[in-house]
C-alpha cells in the first residue's frame, strides 16, 4: 500500500544530543514537508521541499536540519541548537507542490529526558 | 505573508445538530487552495474538504460543506447531522503558488450525546 511511513514513532533526545526523524514515502510525490505540533496548537511549519536536492525553510527553521537526496526521503534532523524540541512532529507529501492535498505520516512524538 | 486564522479555540454541538467552524486567511495571491483537516485522538490528519479559489461553487463532500466567501477571504466548514466520531481537532490551511502550506491554530470539537 502506498503511503508515507515516520520512524520512530517516539524518541528522546538527551540534552546536547542530535537527533533524526525519518519519513520515507512510496507515493512518487514531489514535495515534502515537516510540520512540528506543540499541545493545543497547530502545525507549523518547519522545511519544505519541492525536488530532490532542494528545500526552503518554513516558519521556525532555526535549530532544524533536512536533507533531500532522494525523492522517497526527507529526514529531519533535530540538533542541540534546538533548546526545546519537545512536540509532535509530522511529515507530509503531496503529488506536484502546487495544487494538491496533503498526505501525512502518522507522527514522531519526540521528548526530552 | 499569508495567515490563518481560526478564531473559535473550541466549540461544542449537540449528537445530530449542525456546526459552523470559522476560518480567515490573509493573502494577496489569487489563485490558491483552501483544506479543511481533521485530527482525532489518534492524532492522524485526515483530509476533510478541499476549495480551489477560482471555482465559485462551494465545495461538498457528504455531511461536510464549505462557506467560501473569497472577498472576505472567510472559509468555514460547517458539517451537518453531527455524529460523536467527529470529535477532534479541525484545522484550516492554505495553499498559494509555492508549495508552502500553513495551517491555523485549530478548533477542538465537542459532541455532546
Amino acid at each position: 500500500d502506498g503511503g508515507i511511513t515516520q520512524s520512530p514513532k517516539y524518541l528522546f533526545r538527551k540534552e546536547g544530543q542530535n537527533v533524526t526523524l525519518s519519513c520515507e514515502q512510496n507515493l512518487n510525490h514531489d514535495a515534502m514537508y515537516w510540520y512540528r505540533q506543540d499541545p493545543g496548537q497547530g502545525l507549523r511549519l518547519i522545511y519544505y521541499s519541492q525536488i530532490v536536492n532542494d528545500f526552503q525553510k518554513g516558519d521556525i527553521a532555526e535549530g532544524y536540519s533536512v536533507s533531500r537526496e532522494k525523492k522517497e526521503s526527507f529526514p529531519l534532523t533535530v540538533t542541540s541548537a534546538q533548546k526545546n524540541p519537545t512536540a509532535f512532529y509530522l511529515c507530509a507529501s503531496s503529488s506536484d507542490g502546487t495544487n494538491e492535498k496533503l498526505f501525512f505520516g502518522s507522527g514522531t512524538q519526540l521528548s526530552v529526558l | 505573508a499569508q495567515t490563518v486564522t481560526q478564531s473559535q479555540p473550541e466549540m461544542s454541538v449537540q449528537e445530530a445538530e449542525t456546526v459552523t467552524l470559522s476560518c480567515t486567511y490573509d493573502t494577496s495571491e489569487s489563485d490558491y487552495y483552501l483544506f479543511w483537516y481533521k485530527q482525532p485522538p489518534s492524532r492522524q490528519m485526515i483530509l476533510v474538504i478541499r476549495q480551489e479559489a477560482y471555482k465559485q461553487q462551494n465545495a461538498t463532500e457528504n455531511r461536510f460543506s464549505v462557506n467560501f466567501q473569497k472577498a472576505a477571504k472567510s472559509f468555514s466548514l460547517k458539517i451537518s447531522d453531527s455524529q460523536l466520531g467527529d470529535a477532534a481537532m479541525y484545522f484550516c490551511a492554505y495553499k498559494g503558488y509555492v508549495a508552502k502550506i500553513i495551517f491555523g491554530k485549530g478548533t477542538r470539537l465537542h459532541i455532546l450525546p
